[in-house]
């Protein structure tokens, strides 16, 4: 079945600066991935969609890149601002379009 | 453009029990899934309708969760009995899944129903 691996621990980062996530997934080539942002009592909120023939994809201040060999996905925050903090969350496809979920990696934007 | 409804948003049964959650896609789109999300973990796929249609049951237990989706609009999710462990935040997502591709399966979730079993 699918893995999918968030870093479990919390990232805490200086306003202003990059916020990088790691997302690694095994057992399987997913079509595409997408990346997705929740807070606190509320469903998750869609990001980005990144295609595997596709090895960057960005939306103004987001960046997203897909490594198909490293079975990879690297989400980058530039220029972060305290209403960044939330948890997010890796998804890659399989099957007949459906999303397997990392647990979410919590961003915290320190002012 | 009206987003995904779900109620009730709050739910607390004793175990055996049974609880019904409702929900009412984003108009038009022909995918709706049913996700449980226990706390600190992602969510987990339940099941998956496309149009009034099952694509995927495979994570439900059937032994005691039911959905379907009637007309293939609005879906209900029931659990029947509860149990302890289905603790958890009960997420409905739409998507317009036709065949246009990738972007057509971009899902929108609405806000959930926390449910408590004690």
């Amino acid at each position: 079945s699918q893995k999918i691996e968030q870093n479990s621990e919390a990232l805490n980062i200086q306003e202003g600066k990059t916020a990088t996530l790691t997302c690694n997934y095994t057992n399987y080539s997913p079509a595409y991935l997408q990346w997705y942002r929740q807070d606190p009592g509320r469903g998750p909120v869609f990001l980005l969609l990144i295609r595997e023939n596709e090895k960057e994809k960005r939306k103004e201040r987001l960046k997203v890149t897909f490594d198909t060999t490293l079975k990879q996905s690297l989400f980058h925050i530039t220029a972060s601002q305290p209403a960044d903090s939330a948890t997010y969350l890796c998804a890659p496809s399989y099957g007949n379009n459906r999303l397997a979920f990392g647990k979410g990696n919590q961003v915290v934007v320190i002012p | 453009e009206a987003g995904v409804a779900q109620s009730p948003r709050y739910k607390i049964i004793e175990k055996r029990q049974s609880v019904a959650f409702w929900c009412n896609p984003i108009s038009g789109h022909a995918t709706l899934y049913w996700y449980q999300q226990i706390l600190g973990q992602g969510p987990k796929l339940l099941i998956q309708f496309q149009n009034n249609g099952v694509v995927d049951d495979s994570q439900l237990p059937k032994d005691r969760f039911s959905a379907e989706r009637l007309k293939g609009v609005d879906s209900t999710l029931k659990i029947q009995p509860a149990k302890l462990e289905d603790s958890a935040v009960y997420l409905c997502a739409s998507s317009i899944g036709t065949s246009g591709g990738p972007v057509s399966y971009e899902q929108y979730f609405g806000p959930g129903t926390r449910l408590t079993v004690t």
